[in-house]
C-alpha cells in the first residue's frame, strides 16, 4: 500500500542551529500539506502546495521557515533559526482532489523535532 | 472559517465498555467531517468521514460517528472498546480548498 514517507523520524538540534525535513508523497498526488503538531494540541497547517506552486502558506513563520516543492513530487521543510519553540511534530500529508473539490489526506509517520 | 471543539481532552473507560468521543464544528461553508487517530510517533490514520448522504457513518475498527447539523455534532463512538484502542483522536473539519482545521484531541485511555 502506498504511503507517504517522511525523513528523519526524529531530530534533535540546538536554538539557532538550521534544520530541515524531507517529505515524499504517495505517487500520483499532486497536492502536499506541512502540518506542526505541538505536544497535546491537533495539528496546524503550515503550507499546502499544488503541484509545485504554494496555494497557502499564512501560517507560515516566513522569517524562519521555507517549504519548496522544486518539481512537483517531494519537498523540504526548512527552518533557520532553530527556536525553542519550534519543537514538535512536523507532519506531511498528500492528497487526491476530487472533481468535487475536496480529497482525503494521507498522513505521512511524522518527524519529531526537539530544540535544546 | 471552520472551528472544532472536543470537548473532553481525556476519556478513561474500561475495556469492553462503550465510550463516545465528542466533537462540534462550526462552519460558513459546505460541510466534510473527519475522525482521524494517532498513536504514540506516529502520523495520523483515517477513521472515517462524512461528506454527504446518511448521516451515520461507519469506519474502521468498529467506531461509526453520527453527522448531526442542528447540533452541529459529529461525535465518535464504539460499542465496545479494546486495549489497543488506547490511542488520540482528532475531529476535523474540511473547508475551502481541501484544507482541514482539526480540533484538540482527546486522549482515550483503556483500562484492563
Amino acid at each position: 500500500e502506498a504511503e507517504v514517507a517522511q525523513s528523519p523520524r526524529y531530530k534533535i538540534t540546538e536554538k539557532s542551529q538550521a534544520v530541515a525535513f524531507w517529505c515524499d508523497p504517495i505517487s500520483g498526488h499532486a497536492t502536499l500539506y506541512w502540518y506542526r503538531q505541538i505536544l497535546g494540541q491537533g495539528p496546524e497547517l503550515l503550507v499546502q502546495f499544488q503541484d509545485e506552486s504554494v496555494v497557502d502558506d499564512s501560517q507560515l513563520p516566513k522569517d524562519r521557515f521555507s517549504a519548496e516543492r522544486l518539481k512537483g513530487v517531494d519537498s523540504t521543510l526548512k527552518i533557520q533559526p532553530a527556536e525553542l519553540g519550534d519543537s514538535a511534530m512536523y507532519l506531511c500529508a498528500s492528497s487526491l482532489i476530487w472533481t468535487s473539490g475536496i480529497g482525503e489526506q494521507f498522513f505521512g509517520p511524522g518527524t519529531r523535532l526537539t530544540v535544546l | 472559517a471552520q472551528s472544532v471543539t472536543q470537548l473532553d481532552s481525556q476519556v478513561p473507560v474500561f475495556e469492553e465498555a462503550p465510550v463516545e468521543l465528542r466533537c462540534n464544528y462550526s462552519s460558513s461553508v459546505s460541510v466534510y467531517l473527519f475522525w482521524y487517530v494517532q498513536y504514540p510517533n506516529q502520523g495520523l490514520q483515517l477513521l472515517l468521514k462524512y461528506l454527504s448522504g446518511s448521516t451515520l457513518v461507519k469506519g474502521i475498527n468498529g467506531f461509526e460517528a453520527e453527522f448531526n447539523k442542528s447540533q452541529t455534532s459529529f461525535h465518535l463512538r464504539k460499542p465496545s472498546v479494546h486495549i489497543s484502542d488506547t490511542a488520540e483522536y482528532f475531529c476535523a473539519v474540511m473547508g475551502g480548498g481541501n484544507m482541514l482545521t482539526f480540533g484538540g484531541g482527546t486522549r482515550l485511555m483503556v483500562k484492563p
